[in-house]
């Protein structure tokens, strides 16, 4: 089976407020995680990555934070917008197989 | 920024054609991979190629599938005899570092078996 999930399929947001997506591992010996986009009709586009030695990442408008303790990963979106409308993927090293993504949803 | 590209975007094909799916992955990447999304599906890995040889490849990619790299640029993915259920988004993906690095996945070739 897979090792990482998503916890939910679907995420409705509305515009401004902030969106947090959130991903369970079960490899307690992961140590590099990744999140990934997928716009309607492209490719999965990578927006952030995270390695074991830190709990908290930041990037533009997002923030990936680690819990190793309850292997526990999530991506949060500040001030959601129309464009951040798109399904979400978490992955981890070493394992080529995505979840089947959380997709968000932009309330105007 | 570099990118990774895809030819054609859309392919239609009959039953039992052969289809070659073809990808320019970003030049100074090591390691390339072929994706496929059936429609309203997830993500599902194909293969993973290095060093001009198959890393690993899924339950999926059978005898029909082959890749290649022919050149320096160029890495393709082979349909022996398509089959209706091959009808997908096929993406291609290359990374610097393999695992350690992130996947830059092209936009992707439409594949339609009638």
């Amino acid at each position: 089976g897979e090792s990482v999930g998503l916890h939910l399929p679907t995420l409705s947001v509305q515009e401004g407020d902030n969106s947090i997506i959130n991903c369970a591992y079960s490899n307690s010996a992961s140590d590099y995680f990744i999140w990934y986009k997928q716009e309607s009709g492209k490719g999965p586009q990578f927006i952030i990555d995270i390695r074991s030695n830190m709990d908290k990442r930041q990037g533009q408008r997002v923030t990936v934070l680690l819990n190793k303790t309850v292997k526990h990963l999530s991506l949060q979106i500040a001030a959601t917008q129309p464009g951040d409308s798109a399904v979400y993927f978490c992955a981890e090293r070493g394992k080529l197989s995505f979840g089947a993504g959380t997709t968000v949803t932009v309330r105007a | 920024e570099p990118e990774v590209t895809q030819t054609p975007s859309h392919q239609v094909t009959q039953m039992g054609q052969e289809v070659i799916l073809r990808c320019v992955p970003i030049s100074n990447h090591l390691y390339f991979y072929w994706y496929r999304q059936i429609l309203g599906q997830k993500v599902e890995f194909l293969v993973s190629f290095y060093n001009n040889e198959i890393s690993e490849k899924s339950e999926i990619f059978d005898d029909q599938f082959s890749v290649e790299r022919p050149d320096g640029s160029n890495f393709t993915l082979k349909i022996r005899s398509t089959k209706l259920e091959d009808s997908a988004m096929y993406f291609c993906a290359s990374s610097g570092t393999g695992t350690n690095s992130p996947l830059h996945f092209g936009n992707g070739t439409r594949l339609t078996v009638t």
